[in-house]
């Protein structure tokens, strides 16, 4: 069982606005680390998206936006594609555990 | 552009040891980053197993911790790692990966798939 949880599925149709959440607790999310979100799209490797500090690699759409709240972050998608289909992670430090966490997943699909 | 890449036994023994070595080109691996393994099995979710600094420091995740070793071979760049008494749970994809120290995997090989079967 993961420590942070995600949802497993979401949806939504083309161009709608989605959003993935991500609960944590205050020794990963709430402690202040920075949470990450991956894209993983099907047979293919995991693609860092964004972070929640606003870091992340050059080239992502801002159509991906990443936010924090508490013990809590969450992942939106706004003017939803058929190519967002995929399933998104997030990611964290955990200071009890010494070591870094992902969420269990969602699957996004685009209606 | 960094890049990494996993290498080792596809298919492993049960109560063997797992053993996969992550070759980094790109740039020297006793930079200032964390490296990593991370494994998928198929059709669930990411699990991260560990990380080793360039100080040779390193965390592991506590479900795995008495039967893992990471370790770094700088002569030439490359980390591993070694997984004893494996069995049928541990088949999956194995991808080693590079962050920050607080930072996302930015960097990632393209994964070896290891099956643990007799």
């Amino acid at each position: 069982q993961s420590v942070l949880t995600q949802p497993p599925s979401v949806s939504g149709a083309p161009g709608q606005r989605v959003t993935i959440s991500c609960t944590g607790s205050n020794s990963n999310i709430g402690a202040g680390f920075d949470v990450h979100w991956y894209q993983q799209l099907p047979g293919t490797v995991p693609k860092l998206l964004i972070s929640t500090s606003g870091n992340g690699p050059s080239g992502v759409p801002d159509r991906f936006s990443a936010s924090r709240s508490g013990t809590s972050a969450s992942l939106a998608i706004t003017g939803l594609r058929a190519e967002d289909e995929a399933d998104y992670y997030c990611q964290s430090y955990d200071r009890s555990l010494s070591g870094s966490m992902f969420g269990g997943g969602t699957k996004l699909t685009v209606l | 552009q960094v890049q990494l890449q996993e290498s080792g036994p596809g298919l492993v023994k049960p109560s063997q040891t797992l053993s996969l070595t992550c070759t980094v080109s790109g740039g020297p691996i006793s930079s200032g980053f964390y490296w990593s393994w991370i494994r998928q099995p198929a059709g669930k979710g990411l699990e991260w197993i560990g990380r080793l600094y360039i100080t040779g420091s390193t965390n592991y995740n506590p479900s795995l911790k008495s039967r893992l070793t990471i370790s770094l071979d700088t002569s030439n760049n490359q980390f591993s790692l070694e997984l004893t008494s494996v069995t049928a749970a541990d088949t999956a994809m194995y991808y080693c990966a590079r962050s920050t120290g607080g930072g996302g995997y930015e960097y990632w090989g393209p994964g070896t798939l290891v099956t643990v079967s007799s």
